[in-house]
């Protein structure tokens, strides 16, 4: 069964720095473009970041820009998400998800992990 | 950035109904749309994408339309299982973005 499983989360405080990772098993990871998608307690989902297959295209959203940076080990199968100069608005699950299209293309997200919680408090 | 706009927020309906969730985007986004459940305490699960396309496993009664900026997604008739909060997401280019959900209840 495809797989994702993201670590790393915890209790920080503010303006401190995170790294996640996900590992990805049972599917050719270096093919497709990743993606991590927080929500906040009781909230909708956010798109946070993405990077394509080959990490020549990585995009976030606008309230992380210079402060978290997504990046690729196809070699391990890996995903990352650094995470600095944290906020209490951080705070969320943070899932990694797969996205349906191969090399350049965009579908969606079509394997999401369990989640790992960021929690940014004093 | 383009934004994605769903109505409504929330929705009351009963077994056997039929539902319907509309999402409009700020922008053309043609039909880079994707439809997504999500229940309680889980990972979201997608159900369309390229605004009309079903996932593979989802069930017949799901189905999306629409293109450029005006969207929706039907459920045909509604089951027990299909109680959830449902999402659009435009990914038609970075950022993407989410709208922001609607909760089907039970009636």
């Amino acid at each position: 069964e495809v797989q994702l499983v993201e670590s790393g989360g915890g209790l920080v405080q503010p303006g401190r720095s995170l790294r996640l990772s996900c590992v990805a098993s049972r599917f050719n990871f270096d093919d497709y473009a990743m993606h991590w998608v927080r929500q906040a307690p009781g909230k909708g989902l956010e798109w946070v970041s993405g990077i394509s297959w080959n990490s020549g295209s990585i995009g976030y959203v606008d309230s992380v820009k210079g402060r978290f940076t997504i990046s690729r080990d196809n070699a391990k199968n890996s995903l990352y998400l650094q995470m600095n100069s944290l906020r209490a608005e951080d705070t969320a699950l943070y899932y990694c998800a797969k996205d349906m299209g191969n090399y350049g293309e965009h579908y969606g997200m079509d394997v999401w992990g369990q989640g790992t919680t960021v929690t940014v408090s004093s | 950035d383009i934004q994605v706009t769903q109505s409504p927020s929330t929705l009351s309906a009963s077994v056997g109904d039929r539902v319907t969730i509309t999402c409009r985007a700020s922008q053309s986004i043609s039909s880079w749309l994707a439809w997504y459940q999500q229940k309680p305490g889980k990972a979201p699960k997608l159900l369309i994408y390229k605004a009309s396309s079903l996932e593979s496993g989802v069930p017949s009664r799901f189905s999306g339309s629409g293109s450029g900026t005006e969207f929706t997604l039907t459920i045909s008739s509604l089951q027990p299982d299909d109680f959830a909060t449902y999402y659009c997401q435009h990914y038609n280019s970075y950022p993407w973005t989410f709208g922001q959900g609607t909760k089907v209840e039970i009636k």
